[in-house]
């Protein structure tokens, strides 16, 4: 069964530090990655999205990379700000069998003034 | 470009009722995902419906079902509701394998918050 873990579930940072969240997936026929951004209450953002066959996708302060073989994918987030704080998600696009989304537990960020 | 847009905003209905959601697509997309968000739990893929046919659910029981009309807009229905099925209800739709456009890039509304009691 595919899974999809973020780490960390919560991060709290001052405002200006850079930060890594982390995306593992246990299956490597993942067709694609898509990093979210959900607001309280609201849907969610698409932030970045990432094909099998890229390694990295880039968008002002946000930097998202996929490593396949190690299961794994990370978003960088620079310089950030209080506007950043949301939950984070990964999603993973599953193509064995049919194609699904699978996505990740989220990491809550909180950027502190 | 108008988003993808959900109807209603918030729904309150009581146990044994039936419950319909509606999702406007992104013009263009052919694909609409359905996914429920518990609070406290994380996204689950419901159901995804392209060209109007159900192509693939999640691990939902039957009553929860759905369509896609010719317009590419989707509705889902929630039959004898149980307290647990309370959440935000999110759709997102996306091309399907157009030349020059990323494939299954999803985009999401703002949700329909369904309040069971």
């Amino acid at each position: 069964k595919q899974e999809v873990t973020q780490i960390p579930a919560a991060l709290s940072v001052p405002e200006g530090e850079n930060l890594v969240l982390n995306c593992s997936f246990t299956d490597s026929a993942i067709y694609n990655l898509q990093w979210f951004r959900q607001d309280p209450g609201k849907g969610l953002t698409s932030l970045l999205l990432i094909q099998s066959s890229q390694r990295e996708q880039t968008s002002g302060r946000l930097n998202a990379s996929l490593d396949k073989s190690s299961g794994r994918s990370t978003l960088y987030i620079a310089a950030s700000q209080p506007g950043d704080s949301a939950t984070y998600l990964c999603a993973g696009a599953i193509t064995s069998g049919t194609y699904k989304y699978i996505f990740g537990t989220g990491t809550r960020l909180k950027v502190l003034a | 470009e108008a988003g993808v847009t959900q109807s209603p905003t918030h729904l309150i209905k009581t146990r044994g009722q039936q419950a319909t959601l509606r999702c406007s697509p992104i013009s263009g997309h052919t694909s609409v995902y359905w996914y429920q968000q518990a609070l406290g739990l994380g996204l689950q893929f419901l159901l995804w419906y392209d060209e109007g046919e159900e192509r693939n659910r999640g691990n939902f029981p039957p009553r929860f079902s759905g369509r896609q009309f010719p317009n590419y807009s989707s509705e889902l229905n929630v039959n004898a509701l149980e307290l647990e099925d309370s959440a935000l209800y999110l759709c997102a739709s996306s091309y399907q394998l157009l030349a020059g456009v990323s494939p299954y890039e999803q985009y999401f509304g703002p949700g329909t918050r369904l309040t069971v009691t």
